[in-house]
Order: C-alpha cells, then structure tokens, then sequence
C-alpha cells in the first residue's frame, strides 16, 4: 500500500491565486481530514470526511473548500490563495468500524507559500 | 485548546531509554490517550494509545496512572531516529469526528 499520498509536495502561490491539494489514500479508510501546521505550532483541523460524500468543518474552515466524491480522494481547494494561508497541510485518514474511528494516517504534506 | 501539558524540549543519550511525560488532569472517563510523533517535516506518526491499562507494542510502552491524569511514554532504547517533536492527546476514540488536538508538544533529542 502507498497509504495516504499528498501533491503537489511544495507550492508557490501569488495572493488572490487558487488551487487545489491533492490527497489519496489505499487503505479503504472511511474517514479523512485536512490539517493544516503553521511554523513551531501543533497541527489545526481544517475538514474532514467520514465518508464519500459527507464532509464537515473543524477548527480554521476559513479560505477553504473541500469534496469527497469517493472514498479514496479527498481534496482541498483554497480559494483567493492570502498569506495567513502560509502554511504545511497535512492530509490523514483512519479506518472505522461502526462508530469507532482508530489512529490516523497521516500523508507527507504540502508546503504552501502564498506571497 | 490541547487538553494535555508536555514539557517543552527533553534530550536522551543514545541507546538509553526515554521517557516522555503528559499531564491530563481533565481527562474525561471515555477519553483515551494517544500519541503521535513527528519527525522534522514528516506528517505525525501514530505511536501508541491507551485508556487505563499500561499498553506495549514495537515501538514503545505507554504508562498511564490510576487515577489517569498522566502518562509516561517510553522510549525503550532510544536512537538518533527517534529524534522527533512528540505530541500526547486525549480523545474520545469512538468518535471519528473528534479531531486530534495537537499541541506543541516534546521536542525529544537524542544524543550519539
């Protein structure tokens, strides 16, 4: 398994540019998230996914879109690309049986600058 | 706001063992504890986790005391691998819309 892949690997945004991280994942896991790490800070949720479909926001929606229109793919799009956008994304998903959701996989992340 | 306390930074020597504290005195009785580790610009790795009872696997042991409002992780015999910040969380594990609050976390070195 390849487990959670993330692209581009770095990117150079001018303000006011869009674009869309990629995330895939091959373990069959229904739920997904988007984090986001700032420099020197813990990681913040962005959205997440429990299942093809179904998306809902977490902590910094803000600036951001997201779609799940199969379980293996999970993009983040951002729209009007600012510079509090600066950012590491990390891309995760876990596997769940029932209601209970078990440690989360995360892919290798995206570098973002938006200048 | 992260519901657990870690030390800011730690160093270990080579080969020793390692042990990473975290305070959690709200922890809720459904909520285990987790942690994650992130080596420099790698996305956290899932480590171990518990509930009340001390857990093992390859990588680590987890010691989590009676009354549960803390927990060592340890490093049985640390190498320059293991070098990485080390986030302790609490989570309700049932509930796969709860996100992962990370922190800042432990900055543990481990020294040749």
């Amino acid at each position: 398994n390849a487990g959670v892949t993330q692209t581009p690997k770095f990117r150079i945004l001018k303000i006011g540019q869009s674009m869309t991280l990629q995330c895939a994942q091959d373990m069959n896991h229904n739920y997904m998230y988007w984090y986001r790490q700032d420099p020197g800070m813990g990681l913040k949720l962005i959205y997440y996914s429990v299942g093809a479909g179904i998306t809902d926001k977490g902590e910094v929606p803000n600036g951001y879109n997201v779609s799940r229109s199969t379980t293996e793919d999970f993009p983040l799009r951002l729209e009007l690309a600012a510079p509090s956008q600066t950012s590491v994304y990390f891309c995760a998903s876990s596997y769940s049986r029932g209601a209970t959701a078990y440690e989360q996989y995360f892919g290798p992340g995206t570098r973002l600058t938006v200048t | 706001d992260a519901k657990t306390t870690q030390p800011t930074s730690m160093d270990c020597a080579e080969g020793r063992a390692a042990n990473l504290p975290c305070n959690h005195s709200t922890i809720s009785g459904n909520e285990y504890v987790y942690w994650y580790r992130q080596i420099h610009s790698q996305g956290p790795q899932y480590i171990i986790h518990g509930l009340k009872n001390n857990e093992t696997n390859e990588m680590a042991s987890l010691i989590i005391t009676e009354d549960r409002k803390s927990s060592t992780l340890i490093l049985p015999h640390a190498t320059l691998r293991d070098t990485a910040v080390y986030y302790c969380i609490v989570r309700q594990t049932f509930s796969g819309n709860t996100p992962l609050v990370f922190g800042k976390g432990t900055r543990l070195s481990v020294i040749a």
